[in-house]
């Protein structure tokens, strides 16, 4: 179980186009999901919470109109790039914490997503 | 910012021997768990241990936690090719709803 998915396991763009990743939490309702950047040979770093049904909270740093973050179900979170940009290539992982604590997995753990590779041309 | 800090940045080791990693963090937490990396792929969580907890088993991984140095270690004991993987800890603090993550150990583990 806690398995989480994200689509699509890589995309190639051009240069301002608009890119959307979906998470989703395919046996569990997650009521917080996570978005993640990793550039290469680096660790992760936190993008935003994104919490259903309310505003996602961003990290110092990340720019809220240029990464558009919804999660609309407890099952779905959604990442769009916009205006993509050859900076902005990077591997995109998501995670997600399970809300209930009888009988499912721990709300300590967060279960990641294999991550989108962007790649911006 | 990511708190944790992991050394080495990198170790190669012999197929058979232990792989030992240590990650530091800065606030307090409640509690540190590492991941293991393939290369281009996701994460996967190998194991939580809790602020109250010293030290964890789980099968050829043991993790210790010592809060008064704020530090952890991982060791991976009878290590195999297949072990080769990058490995992060991550912090989940006592104020927050989030993991920071460490900078990371790249373990190559040769046959």
């Amino acid at each position: 179980g806690a398995v989480v998915s994200q689509h699509p396991s890589w995309v190639i763009c051009k240069s301002g186009t608009s890119v959307k990743i979906e998470c989703r939490s395919l046996d569990f309702q997650a009521t917080t999901m996570f978005w993640y950047r990793q550039f290469p040979k680096q660790s992760l770093m936190l993008m935003a919470t994104s919490n259903e049904g309310s505003k996602a909270t961003y990290e110092q740093g990340v720019e809220k109109d240029k990464f558009l973050i919804n999660h609309a179900s407890l099952t779905l979170s959604t990442l769009t790039v916009t205006s993509a940009h050859p900076e902005d290539s990077s591997f995109y992982i998501c995670s997600a914490r399970d809300h209930w604590l009888a009988g499912g997995p721990s709300t300590d753990t967060q279960y990641f997503g294999p991550g989108t590779r962007l790649t911006v041309l | 910012s990511q708190q944790g800090e992991e050394d080495p940045q990198a170790l190669s080791i012999q197929e058979g021997e232990n792989a030992t990693m240590n990650c530091s963090y800065k606030t307090s937490i409640n509690n540190l768990q590492w991941y293991r990396q393939n290369s281009g792929r996701g994460l996967v969580h190998l194991i939580l241990i809790r602020s109250n907890e010293r030290e964890k088993h789980s099968g050829r991984l043991r993790v210790t936690l010592d809060t008064s140095k704020k530090s952890s270690s991982l060791l991976i004991t009878a290590s195999r090719a297949a072990d080769t993987a990058s490995y992060f800890c991550a912090t989940d603090g006592i104020y927050g709803n989030k993991l920071v993550f460490g900078a990371g150990t790249i373990l190559r583990v040769k046959s």
